[in-house]
Parts: C-alpha cells; structure tokens; sequence
C-alpha cells in the first residue's frame, strides 16, 4: 500500500486551532473507521491520541479531535500549547490485515 | 501497568541479521496482536506486520514479505522481529506496539531499537 497522504507541516499561535488532513483511498481511510492519530515528540515514541476517527483514549486533552469524510480523516488540535509542538501520524486499517501509515505532519506553534 | 520494553541498539553489516526482542509486561500477552513499525532517520512510521500473539497467526507488509519474521514466545511475554540480508537502507529505529484490542489503533508502545547497517 501507498502511505497516507499528509502535508508536511502546520503552524498555529497558542490558543489558535489548526487540522491536519490524512488523505487515502476507497480501500483504507474510505472503508473502516479504523483510523488512529500518533503524535510524536523528537527521540520519543509516538503516542495514541485517537482512534476509531474520533475516540480519545483516557488521559488524551479533549484540545485533540478527529472526524471523517470519505477518503480523508483529520485531527484537530484547539487551544494550541507549546507542548503540542510534534510530529503527528495517521494511520488506518487498509483491510486484509494490513495497515498503513500516513507520511508525518510536523505542527509548528508559532 | 503495561510495558513493552526492547533491546539497546544493535551495529550490524550488510548483508547479516537481526532479532529485536519486545518484552511485555502488565497484560495478559497472548490476549492481544502485537505490530511492528519501523522509522528511519528523519522519516516516516512504516508498518512491517503482526503477530496475534495468542495463535502465532501473522501478517506482513508485502515490502518485508520474505525478509522479516515475527515470532513469540508465551512463556517469556515476549514478541521477536528478525530481518535478514539488511541492507543500509534498514538502518531505522524499530518499535513493537500493542494493538488496541480489536479496535486497529496501536495503543502502547516500546521505547524502539535503534539498528544501523553498516560496514
């Protein structure tokens, strides 16, 4: 499978809200509500802060949102912090056990 | 609480191979899949497969099909992934990661292995 599509990067003020789009095809991001978000400090592990489109995990700022439409998932950051400085992964179920990664957003916090 | 925990960094030669071991620890281990995600220098997370780690069933990434091997031991709580014939360009940080029971998001993580191929 083709990775996911991601800009390469977004910027936002603190307090501002910024998205980042997660683009595939009718045969991942389009067929399953299999679609989680990873964020990622430099040196670190990622991290899960949503899945199934729109679920946080326990512990996740309700700030971190997620949706669907069609091809394309997003995640929303609002009320941006400087902690939120990252770079931010999708990734979705691509059926046939297979999963794919969407290729990495890094957001800037002006 | 849940921990996977993995070897320190490995130098290898191209051409040779490598086992990174996954420690679990704080679950039940046979009761959920444990994936294998690798990230090269700079660059993006890459799914290379899975194992369910309760019937050994696995899955890979047609890009590693042939090349990587995911096993576990029960007994030790532990998940293996061994690639062979590397190549300079496997030089990535390697993580496991528990899947989210059923729910195909990857919920806790190893702290990754970093292995370099070099001669």
């Amino acid at each position: 499978q083709s990775a996911l599509t991601q800009p390469p990067s977004a910027s936002g003020s603190p307090g501002q809200s910024v998205a980042i789009s997660c683009t595939g095809t009718s045969s991942d991001v389009g067929a399953y509500n299999y679609v989680s978000w990873y964020q990622q400090h430099p040196g670190k592990a990622p991290k899960f802060i949503i899945y199934e489109v729109s679920n946080r995990p326990s512990g996740v700022p309700d700030r971190f949102s997620g949706s669907k439409s069609g091809n394309t998932a997003s995640l929303t950051v609002s009320g941006l912090q400087a902690e939120d400085e990252a770079d931010y992964y999708c990734s979705s179920y691509a059926g046939s056990s297979n999963w794919v990664f969407g290729g990495g957003t890094k957001l800037t916090v002006l | 609480q849940v921990q996977l925990v993995q070897s320190g960094a490995e130098v290898k030669k191209p051409g040779a191979s490598v086992k990174v071991p996954c420690k679990a620890s704080g679950y039940s281990f046979s009761s959920y899949a444990m994936h294998w995600v690798r990230q090269a220098p700079g660059q993006r997370l890459e799914w290379m497969g899975w194992i369910n780690a309760g019937n050994g069933n696995t899955k890979y990434s047609q890009r590693f099909q042939g090349r990587v091997t995911i096993t576990r031991d029960t007994f030790a709580s532990t998940a293996y992934m061994e690639m062979s014939s590397l190549r300079s360009e496997d030089t990535a940080v390697y993580y496991c990661a528990r899947e989210l029971g059923g729910k195909g998001a990857f919920d806790y993580w190893g702290q990754g292995t970093l292995v370099t191929v070099s001669s």
